[in-house]
This record gives C-alpha cells, sequence and structure tokens, in this order.
C-alpha cells in the first residue's frame, strides 16, 4: 500500500525562524519518487521538488532544504528564515513504479509565517 | 509552454444540473489526473489517463462522474446530475511518460464548483 502522512496540520512560526515540514511515507515499491508540492492561499499547486528513492542526497535550493532518508521513510522539509510569502499548505507525495504514476498526497501542512 | 490549462476557473450551478470541466495537458506529457479537493477529503484522485486510455478510475465516486480523453490535448470530467456535495476544486495535472514515468505533476489552477 502507498501512503503519506504528514502529522503536523498547522503550524505558526515567527517571521525568519526555521521551520521543518514532516513526511513519512509507506511503500512497497523499491522505485519511487516523492514530491513536495506547495498551495498558496491563492488555490493553485505549484511543484517545488521530485527526489527518486536510489539517490539519498539531501537539497538545497535557497532557502528550501529537503532531508531524505529511506531509514526512517521519511522525506522532510526546512525553510530556513521564513517569510511571509511561505504561508501555504505544503503536500508532500509518493508515486511508485509498480503503482502506474499516480501521485499519493499527504493531507498537507498548513503554515502560517506570522510577520 | 502555458502550463495546464483548466476551464472554467469556477462555476456555479443548480442542484441536479450538467456540469462539464475541461482540461488541455501541456503537450507532450503523456499523462493526465483528474484531482478533487474538499477541507474534508483533501486531495482525492478520480481517474487518470496513459496515453488517453483511462487507466484507473477506482476514485470516481458514482456513476453520475464520468471522463473522458478524446485526444492528447483535451480532457473533460463531467457531472450529470450534479449534487451540492460535489462542491470542490476540481484540479487537473499532467505529466511526462511513459519512457519518463514518475516524473513530477503539474497541476491547473482549478476549476471551482459550487452546487447549491
Amino acid at each position: 500500500a502507498q501512503k503519506v502522512t504528514q502529522a503536523q496540520t498547522e503550524i505558526s512560526v515567527v517571521e525568519k525562524e526555521d521551520v521543518t515540514l514532516d513526511c513519512v511515507y509507506e511503500t512497497r515499491d523499491t522505485t519511487y519518487y516523492l514530491f513536495w508540492y506547495k498551495q498558496p492561499p491563492s488555490g493553485e499547486l505549484v511543484f517545488l521538488i521530485r527526489r527518486n528513492s536510489f539517490d539519498e542526497q539531501n537539497e538545497i535550493s535557497g532557502r528550501y532544504s529537503w532531508n531524505f532518508q529511506k531509514s526512517t521513510s521519511s522525506f522532510n522539509f526546512t525553510i530556513t528564515a521564513s517569510q511571509v510569502v511561505d504561508s501555504a499548505v505544503y503536500f508532500c507525495a509518493l508515486s511508485g513504479a509498480n503503482t502506474g504514476n499516480q501521485f499519493y498526497f499527504g493531507t498537507g501542512t498548513s503554515l502560517t509565517v506570522i510577520p | 509552454d502555458a502550463g495546464v490549462i483548466q476551464s472554467p476557473r469556477h462555476e456555479v450551478t443548480e442542484m441536479g444540473q450538467e456540469v462539464t470541466l475541461r482540461c488541455k495537458p501541456i503537450s507532450g506529457h503523456d499523462y493526465l489526473f483528474w484531482y478533487r479537493q474538499t477541507m474534508m477529503r483533501g486531495l482525492e484522485l478520480l481517474i487518470y489517463f496513459n496515453n488517453n486510455v483511462p487507466i484507473d478510475d477506482s476514485g470516481m465516486p458514482e456513476d453520475r462522474f464520468s471522463a473522458k480523453m478524446p485526444n492528447a490535448s483535451f480532457s473533460t470530467l463531467k457531472i450529470q446530475p450534479s449534487e451540492p456535495r460535489d462542491s470542490a476544486v476540481y484540479f487537473c495535472a499532467s505529466s511526462q511518460g511513459p519512457g519518463l514515468m514518475n516524473t513530477e505533476a503539474f497541476f491547473g489552477q482549478g476549476t471551482r464548483l459550487t452546487v447549491v
């Protein structure tokens, strides 16, 4: 079974604080992909990053960084020095090689950055 | 490319009426997905297509829902008859494949459907 769990429903931080959004996944596939999407208040879903199961290198893009750990089935997302524009709902998603090209989404974490 | 294009952006209809949502995927993308988003149920996959063929429609809630993809550049999601509980934001997304399976999906801006 494919499952993505985002245990944090809502998070509030003060601007410039760092924040980590947790994502834990379950899959029987040996080859799979993990994704993060951002949904700002305007409603669109914006792709942020894709990671495949055989590449555990962490990635940094500006203030964003991702920590993929197969040992704990986690793919966490950290925003450094948060800004008000980071306020959004963030979704983690999983796609497995043996489940066609379906994307399984977590329930999302609503992040509010307080000025 | 303009991205995934959905129309209309907003739709308000009366219960019992037929509703048709439209989607134009990104050119060259072989996979097309229809999702529904509500506060209660989050993002739900309704159906997805590969090369215009429906692969999995197990997420379609009822026979009132139907989806078609007559060609690589167009898909529709139809609800007939519509009910208030169908009110949601409906997203269309597309991704590359089959040789590049499991690449990211790009989403349209969604159609906000309100059934009164």
